[in-house]
């Protein structure tokens, strides 16, 4: 099955500097790669996502890149704020009502 | 769009008692809802993939007996923890797809924590 790694778990960062996480997945064939939030005693939120044909994508603050042929992937957030302190997850599936394989997290800080 | 609910947010109850959780698409529907339970400060752990009509489909490891999972509408899927132990304490979060359109996208719940003493 799929296998998810994640790095760092944990990540302090100045406001206003960039964090940036990293995955690495292994199924060749996974093809949906989504980032979630989860802020204490929430359920995750989806805060953006990326599909294989893609290389990039960004969402203002937010953004992922993808290479499939190293099977990584990362989110990028620019400019932090106290309020992207959290836990993110990224995540890979195959799409389609597959079931989605989740990293162990990195939990981020960022310092006023 | 795209919210999910789960009922209750957190519940206590008695070892050997049964604990029903409720989880509901309200703006959409949803053929496929998922079933998550996850540690302190650990990943989410895919527990089964509840399909309306039919039978869940559970990960390895996980009690079918234990865990009964109910998908019975578009809308709601429900998850019972049976004879329920200390052990059983955990945060449950569900999660629903899109009937159609995009269908890869899980939208989650807000998480029912569980407390059995």
């Amino acid at each position: 099955g799929e296998n998810v790694e994640q790095h760092p778990s944990t990540l302090s960062v100045q406001e206003g500097d960039s964090a940036v996480i990293k995955c690495t997945y292994s199924d060749s064939a996974s093809n949906y790669f989504p980032w979630y939030k989860q802020e204490l005693g929430k359920g995750p939120q989806l805060i953006i996502d990326i599909r294989s044909n893609v290389g990039e994508k960004k969402d203002q603050r937010i953004a992922v890149t993808l290479n499939k042929t190293a099977k990584h992937f990362s989110l990028h957030i620019t400019e932090t704020q106290p309020e992207d302190s959290a836990v993110y997850f990224c995540a890979a599936s195959r799409g389609g009502y597959q079931k989605v394989t989740f990293g162990t997290g990195t939990k981020l800080q960022v310092i006023p | 769009g795209a919210v999910v609910s789960q009922h209750p947010s957190r519940v206590i109850c008695k070892s050997g008692t049964s604990v029903k959780i409720e989880c509901r698409s309200l703006d959409f529907q949803a053929t496929t809802m998922f079933w998550y339970r996850q540690f302190p400060k650990q990943s989410l752990m895919l527990m089964a993939t509840s399909n309306e009509g039919s039978k869940a489909t559970y990960e390895q490891g996980v009690e079918k007996d234990k865990f009964l999972i109910n998908h019975a509408s578009l809308t709601l899927s429900t998850l019972t923890v049976t004879s329920a132990h200390p052990e059983d304490s955990s945060f449950y979060i569900c999660s629903a797809s899109w009937t159609s359109g995009d269908t890869d996208t899980q939208y989650f719940g807000p998480g029912t924590r569980l407390t059995v003493l």
